[in-house]
């Protein structure tokens, strides 16, 4: 079954440090790969996307995330946490063969303490 | 441009009443999606078209249907509404296939 694991509800950090926050998935073929991010009583907002090539993947706001076939991983990492990225993160995986649906992770909450 | 819009952005239905969801977007996307978000949860996709005058059922669609006449807009219908269909409604849209979806900012429901 296709499925999209983020396997912790809350990561904290301070800030300064650097952050990661995990994201797992299952499905068939090559996927593509998407985080996005929410705000408090926002909709969500696109970061990155891997596709195909360089398997460390840039995105907004200095995050980015780094594609691992081998272990099936997506994980989002940035080098020095902001308390501004205080938020919900998403993963989301699309199988090439999935008729245009996204795999949507359960989110994980992300503090940055000052 | 608007980018996605939605309206109501906040709604209290009674149990069995009825209301419509508007979704529209001025980016030319030819997929739309309308997804549900319950607490603690990741997103559900309820119904989703590729294209104006066609639509088709995502994971819980039972209870809601959509129409897609036009390029621009997305209505979401719920019938006899259910307290189970209390959560927060997000309608997206993206241009193809490899894209990212753009969101709008979400209707949040509440069937008492």
């Amino acid at each position: 079954a296709q499925s999209v694991a983020q396997p912790e509800d809350q990561v904290n950090v301070a800030e300064g440090n650097p952050l990661t926050v995990k994201c797992t998935y299952s499905v068939s073929g090559n996927p593509y790969l998407f985080w996005y991010v929410q705000y408090p009583n926002r909709g969500l907002q696109f970061l990155l996307k891997y596709i195909t090539g360089d398997n460390l993947v840039k995105g907004s706001y200095g995050f980015e995330a780094e594609f691992n076939k081998s272990q099936t991983s997506f994980h989002l990492k940035k080098p020095s946490a902001l308390v501004s990225d205080s938020a919900l993160y998403f993963c989301a995986v699309r199988d090439r063969d999935s008729n245009y649906q996204l795999i949507w992770g359960a989110g994980t909450k992300l503090i940055i303490k000052p | 441009n608007a980018g996605v819009t939605q309206t109501p952005k906040f709604r209290i239905l009674k149990i069995g009443q009825s209301m419509t969801l508007q979704c529209a977007q001025d980016m030319n996307h030819n997929y739309m999606y309308w997804y549900r978000q319950d607490p603690g949860m990741g997103l559900k996709l309820i119904y989703y078209s590729v294209g104006a005058g066609i639509t088709d059922k995502g994971e819980v669609p039972n209870g809601y249907n959509v129409s897609r006449s036009t390029t621009e807009d997305f209505p979401l219908r719920l019938e006899l509404a259910a307290p189970s269909q209390t959560s927060v409604y997000f309608c997206a849209s993206k241009g193809g296939s490899g894209n990212e979806q753009f969101f709008g900012p979400g209707t949040r429901l509440t069937v008492l």
